[in-house]
């Protein structure tokens, strides 16, 4: 089966920056995305790494190294509209491109 | 304008009864996916389909039923077998090949038994 652990919470102040460390496990792997959630809304796609590296997309920056079956997600320059919950998902190739979400790191800016 | 639309937003139902919670799509998009969400937690996958008439079950199907019979249509039935059903409903969408796996969800159907 599969599963991914990433922390529950985060809390930093306006711009900071926070790491998010997801760690998954999966047979047929189609690669590492995350994706944002405000309160009562739906969840968003951020970024996507199909391969080892780092991705950048503007203030935040995803990370995969499949050898350690690891990713992190980079929020720079935090500002309190990123006060949001962030979900990493791995699409598994060998079960019929299952989609599975980690339980979600809620992230609180203050000022 | 491309996108997912589910229906309801909100709905209530009464002990013992089914419902069905609709979700449409005109991305052209081969998958389709159905989450749980519960308060404060992660998204539980129930059904997801990769192909009109076929679809597998999720982490938690139990209680629940779908079909594809269009491939822009994914409607989840929440039957009364299903014992604690009040939670946040979302359905998503995306394309079926290897590199590309942004989904998109709908707005979600908060589901409450009264």
């Amino acid at each position: 089966g599969q599963s991914l652990e990433q922390p529950s919470e985060v809390t930093a102040v306006e711009g900071a920056i926070v790491q998010i460390n997801c760690t998954y496990q999966t047979s047929g792997f189609y690669g590492l995305s995350w994706y944002q959630q405000h309160d009562g809304g739906a969840p968003t796609f951020l970024s996507y790494n199909g391969l080892d590296g780092l991705e950048e997309t503007g203030r935040f920056s995803s990370f995969l190294s499949r050898s350690d079956s690891y990713g992190y997600l980079l929020l720079q320059e935090l500002q309190m509209k990123d006060s949001a919950s962030y979900f990493c998902a791995v699409r598994d190739g060998a079960a019929g491109n299952k989609l599975t979400f980690g339980g979600g790191t809620r992230v609180l800016v203050k000022p | 304008d491309g996108g997912i639309t589910q229906s309801p937003k909100y709905l209530f139902r009464k002990e013992g009864q089914n419902v069905t919670l609709s979700c449409e799509q005109n991305l052209n998009h081969d998958a389709m996916y159905w989450y749980r969400q519960d308060p404060g937690q992660g998204l539980r996958l129930i059904y997801y389909s990769q192909i009109v008439n076929d679809f597998q079950k999720g982490d938690i199907a139990e209680g629940y039923s779908v079909s594809r019979e269009k491939k822009e249509s994914f409607p989840l039935t929440v039957t009364s077998a299903q014992k604690n059903p009040t939670a946040f409903y979302l359905c998503a969408s995306s394309y079926s090949v290897e590199g590309i796996t942004e989904a998109f969800f709908g707005q979600g159907t908060r589901l409450t038994v009264v």
